[in-house]
């Protein structure tokens, strides 16, 4: 079984449209994450969620909206997508433990995404 | 947010040789952690590391959390076709995991 699936694995799309991507993690972690890796390869944090309760939102566009109905789901809605947006984003997930995190991630596969 | 500069930025080596890779920050972390990354792949953990000064080994792979809590290496020996990969190292300060820039590993069968 897959630790963290997200889904679809690509996505191509118009400039102008809405997507969603989602995120389900089966190792019973207490916060997800978005990550937005770019073509130079760097890895940047958009949101966490810890519980089901938003703990990071880094400066992204408000066209991006996480949603987390319970804390085994994270998704990710994108607004009016740019050319810009074009990218792969990777949910993530770790376990807190006593307030503080173990210091693990687990990455699902990532979706690419591309605006034409 | 936190800048980590990982160098070399890419690596071309003969199988069979050992690498060297390292990550400094200008910040203090309390954990620092190396992840590898497939093609097409998410990026899997390979080493983390809890306390400063500490060594720890994965097989033929090695990391060190540097003494003054803002930097770490990453070493590994004998390399093999299939250690070819994006390796990436990451600070843990409160909630956040901070990436570095990556290195490309190249290796030449």
């Amino acid at each position: 079984d897959t630790a963290v699936s997200q889904t679809p694995k690509y996505l191509v799309t118009q400039m102008g449209n809405d997507k969603s991507i989602k995120c389900e993690q089966n190792l019973g972690h207490d916060t997800m994450y978005w990550y937005k890796q770019d073509s130079k390869k760097f890895l940047k944090i958009m949101f966490s969620y810890n519980n089901k309760e938003l703990i990071i939102n880094e400066t992204v566009p408000n066209r991006f909206s996480p949603k987390s109905p319970d804390k085994a789901h994270l998704n990710l809605h994108i607004n009016s997508l740019e050319l810009g947006d074009s990218a792969v984003y990777f949910c993530a997930s770790s376990q807190r433990s006593s307030g503080s995190f173990t210091g693990e991630l687990f990455f699902g596969e990532g979706s690419r995404l591309t605006v034409l | 947010g936190q800048q980590l500069n990982q160098s070399p930025q890419s690596m071309f080596i003969q199988e069979g040789e050992d690498v060297s890779m390292n990550c400094t920050s200008s910040s203090i972390f309390n954990t620092w952690l190396w992840y590898k990354q497939d093609p097409g792949e998410g990026p899997v953990l390979l080493i983390a590391l809890y306390k400063a000064g500490e060594l720890t080994s994965n097989g033929r792979l090695t990391a060190q959390f540097g003494i003054t809590r803002k930097d770490s290496f990453l070493n590994i020996s004998a390399s093999i076709p299939s250690d070819v990969g994006i390796y990436f190292c990451a600070g843990l300060a409160g909630n956040q995991f901070y990436f570095g820039t990556g290195t490309s590993l190249t290796v030449i069968p």
